[in-house]
C-alpha cells in the first residue's frame, strides 16, 4: 500500500543535541511538507518542498534544516538552536497540479528531557 | 498573508447532535478550502473538500459549502457518533500550484461525543 512512513514514532533528545525525523513516501508525490504541532496552536509549517534538490522556508523555519536529495525522503533536522523542540512533528505530501490535498503521515513526538 | 479562523473548543455533544463547527478565512486569490480530522495519535486525513464559491464538499455524513460572500466553510453533520470524537482542523490553499503551493491551517476544534 501506497502512503507515507514517519520514524521514529517517540523519541526523546537531550538538550543541545541534534535529531533527525526521518519521512519517507511511496505515493510518487512531488511536494513534501514538515509540519509542527502544539496544542492550542494548530499545524504550523516548517519547511516544504516541490521538488527534488529544493525547498523554502516556511513560517517557523528558525532552528530546523531539511534536505531534499531524492524523491521518495524529506527528512527534518531539529537542531539545538531550536529553543522549544518539544512538540509533534507530521510530514506530508502532494500530487504536482492536484487541487491540494495533502496526505499525511501518523507522526513523530519528539520529547527534549 | 492568508489565515484561517475556527472555532474554540473543545465541543462536547451527546450521541445524534447535530454538529457545527465554524470556519472563516481570509485571502486574497481564490484558496481552495478543505477539512482535515485527526484521530487520537495519528496524522490527519482529508474529511472533504471544495474548490471554488458555493461549492459543497461532503463525505461521511459531514457537508461544509464555500461561501465567497462570507467568507466561511462551516462544517456540519446531522447526527454525530461516538467515533466522530476527533480534532477538526479547517484549511485553504495558497499560492498557485507551483513552487509556493501549501496549505494553512485553522488551530483546530476538539470534537467529543458522548454515548
Amino acid at each position: 500500500d501506497g502512503g507515507i512512513t514517519q520514524s521514529p514514532k517517540y523519541l526523546f533528545r537531550k538538550e543541545g543535541q541534534n535529531v533527525t525525523l526521518s519521512c519517507e513516501q511511496n505515493l510518487n508525490h512531488d511536494a513534501m511538507y514538515w509540519y509542527r504541532q502544539d496544542p492550542g496552536q494548530g499545524l504550523r509549517l516548517i519547511y516544504y518542498s516541490q521538488i527534488v534538490n529544493d525547498f523554502q522556508k516556511g513560517d517557523i523555519a528558525e532552528g530546523y534544516s531539511v534536505s531534499r536529495e531524492k524523491k521518495e525522503s524529506f527528512p527534518l533536522t531539529v537542531t539545538s538552536a531550536q529553543k522549544n523542540p518539544t512538540a509533534f512533528y507530521l510530514c506530508a505530501s502532494r500530487l504536482a497540479g492536484n487541487t491540494g490535498e495533502l496526505f499525511f503521515g501518523e507522526g513523530s513526538r519528539l520529547t527534549v528531557l | 498573508g492568508d489565515s484561517v479562523t475556527q472555532m474554540e473548543g473543545p465541543v462536547t455533544l451527546s450521541e445524534e447532535a447535530f454538529l457545527t463547527i465554524n470556519c472563516t478565512y481570509t485571502a486574497t486569490g481564490y484558496p481552495s478550502l478543505f477539512w482535515y480530522v485527526q484521530y487520537p495519535g495519528e496524522g490527519l486525513q482529508l474529511l472533504l473538500k471544495a474548490t471554488k464559491a458555493d461549492d459543497k464538499g461532503s463525505n461521511k455524513g459531514f457537508e461544509a459549502t464555500y461561501r465567497k460572500e462570507t467568507t466561511s466553510f462551516h462544517l456540519e453533520k446531522g447526527s454525530v457518533q461516538v467515533s466522530d470524537s476527533a480534532v477538526y482542523f479547517c484549511a485553504l490553499s495558497e499560492g498557485s500550484g507551483g513552487s509556493n503551493y501549501k496549505l494553512t491551517f485553522g488551530k483546530g476544534t476538539l470534537l467529543t461525543v458522548n454515548p
